[in-house]
């Protein structure tokens, strides 16, 4: 079993869907947990880190449910600019090593 | 002024030959890492280096050589390069020991090897 596993997609949505990306992870000491956005032949960037509580920035929400080892990102109102690959990440602090989730793909159509 | 630079950018070479790949971060981290990124997108941890130190060896053959000459800097040598090692690489830097240990990228060595 991967450490980090997603749903590869890809997603097809027109503009302004909603969309919900999951994301497993496999060892119940990580402690950090990331969403990245990629875009095509560029570098991941951080989208949000993924709090216990929740949290959330402007279209973007996330979550963490640490029982069920599960992280999800939901997108509202989407824009063609969100066309992406989106990158599930967890850390054990003091593990020195960020393993990502294979990516889930996303296009927005107008 | 960027974070994390690697060079080069793109790199065409021979099956057989030696090749090196630099990374460098101006963040003031204390980790930095390797990571692979294939055909599939999937991106794998190759190694970690924390203050020059390597930390993480993610069983990567001997034909890869990380250094660390000080804790701004880690270069990539791969000898004997093969037809599978084609792949993006990512150089990366974080600062571990705080909550959310961020992992910042350079942009990234597309290596085609042929």
């Amino acid at each position: 079993r991967k450490e980090v596993e997603q749903d590869p997609g890809p997603f097809n949505v027109p503009e302004g869907a909603t969309v919900a990306f999951n994301c497993t992870y496999s060892n119940s000491a990580s402690q950090s947990f990331f969403w990245y956005r990629q875009d095509c032949r560029k570098e991941p960037k951080l989208l949000m880190s993924v709090y216990s509580s929740g949290n959330e920035d402007g279209r973007f929400t996330a979550q963490l449910n640490r029982a069920s080892q599960y992280i999800s990102l939901l997108i509202r109102d989407s824009k063609l600019s969100d066309s992406a690959t989106y990158l599930c990440a967890v850390n054990k602090a003091g593990g020195f090593k960020t393993i990502f989730g294979a990516g889930t793909r996303l296009f927005v159509k107008a | 002024d960027t974070a994390v630079s690697q060079t080069p950018k793109y790199l065409v070479t021979q099956m057989g030959n030696d090749k090196s790949i630099k990374c460098e971060q101006n963040l003031g981290h204390d980790t930095m890492y390797w990571y692979k990124q294939d055909s599939k997108k999937f991106l794998k941890i190759m190694f970690s280096y924390n203050n020059k130190e390597l930390i993480i060896n993610e069983t990567v053959p001997n034909r890869f050589s990380p250094k660390s000459p000080d804790k701004a800097h880690l270069n990539l040598h791969i000898n004997s390069l093969e037809l599978g090692d084609s792949a993006v690489y990512f150089c990366a830097s974080s600062q571990e020991g705080v909550r959310d240990t961020e992992a910042f990228f350079g942009q990234g060595t597309r290596l085609t090897v042929v």
